[in-house]
């Protein structure tokens, strides 16, 4: 089956630490995204990715990063920089950049 | 820029009508449209481009109009499965065609 997985789907984590963030696709995409989905604020596209090794900031950049050294995988970090790292974090694939984006399930992260 | 939408919720009792739409303040090459229930990942509806046809998904169609940046999405005699929450996704003229997503809009149907 192809897809898009997100792992885990719920996190628990302390103010102050770095926290990693799954997400891998076998839908042979060259395309990732990473988003931040709050209450009433729509999807915020954190960074995205249109080919390996090569990765752009999206809107909300501040206190996260990503790497993309496999076309499968685009793993999020969420820095203690972040200032409110609380949110369901959504990874989503394309073919290539502006087409039908593919969505995971989502990683709800918490930080108290 | 992130695209408003409008209204940002509506209820329906099955088998009405509802149209939501969705502006921009950017020349646009296309227009994507999904759709989000509650706790779930979003799922792509149909995509609008620049010069392009009226689309449709079941009975659910949208239009695209390139002049004034805008496009809107109908639900024709909606049903139960069709409530959720409603993205509407812009992708600019010479913007790396990123996706901007509106705030969505929430739909309720009740029986």
């Amino acid at each position: 089956d192809g897809g898009i997985t997100q792992s885990p789907k719920y996190l628990f984590r302390k103010e102050g630490q770095n926290v990693t963030l799954s997400c891998e696709q076998n839908l042979n995409h060259d395309a990732m995204y990473w988003y931040r989905q709050d209450p009433g604020q729509g999807l915020r596209l954190i960074y995205y990715s249109q080919i390996v090794n090569d990765f752009q900031k999206g809107d909300i950049a501040e206190g996260y990063s990503v790497s993309r050294e496999k076309k499968e995988s685009f793993p999020l970090t969420v820095t203690s920089a972040q200032k409110n790292p609380t949110a369901f974090y959504l990874c989503a694939s394309s073919i290539q950049g502006g087409q039908e984006q593919y969505f995971g399930p989502g990683t709800r992260l918490t930080v108290t | 820029q992130q695209p408003v939408q409008s209204p940002q919720a509506v209820i329906l009792r099955e088998g009405e009508d509802a149209v939501i739409n969705c502006s921009s303040s950017k020349a646009l090459y296309s227009v994507h449209w999904y759709r989000q229930k509650h706790g779930e990942a979003p799922v792509f509806l149909m995509i609008l481009l620049k010069g392009g046809e009226q689309m449709r998904h079941e009975k659910i169609s949208a239009s695209f109009n390139e002049k004034k940046q805008q496009s809107s999405l109908y639900l024709t005699a909606s049903q139960l499965s069709y409530s959720g929450t409603y993205f509407c996704g812009t992708v600019e003229i010479n913007r790396d065609d990123k996706i901007i997503f509106g705030k969505g809009t929430r739909l309720h149907i009740l029986p």
